[in-house]
């Protein structure tokens, strides 16, 4: 039973313009959202993440928003540059106590974003 | 500044060979994980240490093992591999040991490996 899903496989926007990646969750104890975003032959990378009680998170061109009653966040680029080419993973995090404490990352399937010139 | 290391880059192995992918991380960072990609797939975390001396299992720890080396090294074993095992594997650490820390993961740039 997936817990974090991306629906769109891919997405393609032209330069300029704003993409809109979404991301929806279904248990309710995940407390932060992260997204991600790979390069082919390279790891993913943190871009931005939001926490449970926060309905906005801003850092320069990225913004990601969260509907917590509706279980449902997005990424927003604005404006998309060629170089925002990737997969943009959304993750959802859970805390667990073992041993010392940690916590762990459920990921979405990704999408592709393809920034035409 | 190498951040998170792993090797080999690339890997064929025959059913039933195995190995071990190392990672060594120079953040000094607490935890560290061992993730593994398929096509279509997201992310799936196999097993994790959340400090020096302790592992624990993931969402798909069976056909694996981890050492926790020290507190920069993370290695995992596949004693047997099996051709459900061809994937792509990246290792990941962060900073945090407490749950009140908001600490992203730093991965590698991931090992490919195929089991024929």
């Amino acid at each position: 039973d997936q817990q974090v899903k991306q629906n769109s496989p891919s997405l393609s926007v032209q330069e300029g313009r704003i993409s809109i990646l979404n991301c929806d969750y279904t248990n309710s104890m995940f407390d932060y959202f992260l997204w991600y975003k790979k390069y082919p032959a390279e790891g993913p990378t943190f871009l931005i993440s939001i926490s449970s009680i926060k309905d906005k998170n801003e850092d320069g061109r990225f913004t990601v928003f969260l509907n917590k009653s509706a279980k449902h966040l997005s990424l927003h680029i604005v404006p998309s540059q060629p170089g925002d080419s990737a997969v943009y993973f959304c993750a959802a995090r859970m805390l667990t106590y073992s041993g010392a404490g940690s916590y762990q990352l459920t990921f979405g399937k990704g999408t592709k974003l393809s920034v035409i010139p | 500044n190498a951040g998170v290391t792993q090797t080999p880059k690339f890997q064929v192995l025959k059913t039933g060979q195995s190995m071990t992918l190392q990672c060594a991380q120079d953040m000094n960072h607490n935890s560290m994980y061992w993730y593994r990609q398929d096509p279509g797939m997201g992310l799936r975390l196999i097993y994790y240490s959340a400090s020096e001396g302790t592992t624990d299992k993931g969402e798909v720890p069976n056909g694996y093992n981890v050492s926790r080396l020290n507190k920069r090294e993370f290695s995992l074993r596949l004693e047997s591999a099996a051709p459900s095992q061809t994937s792509v594997y990246f290792c990941a650490s962060s900073e945090a040991i407490l749950v009140q820390v908001d600490s992203p993961l730093h991965f590698g740039n991931g090992t490919r490996l195929t089991v024929t």
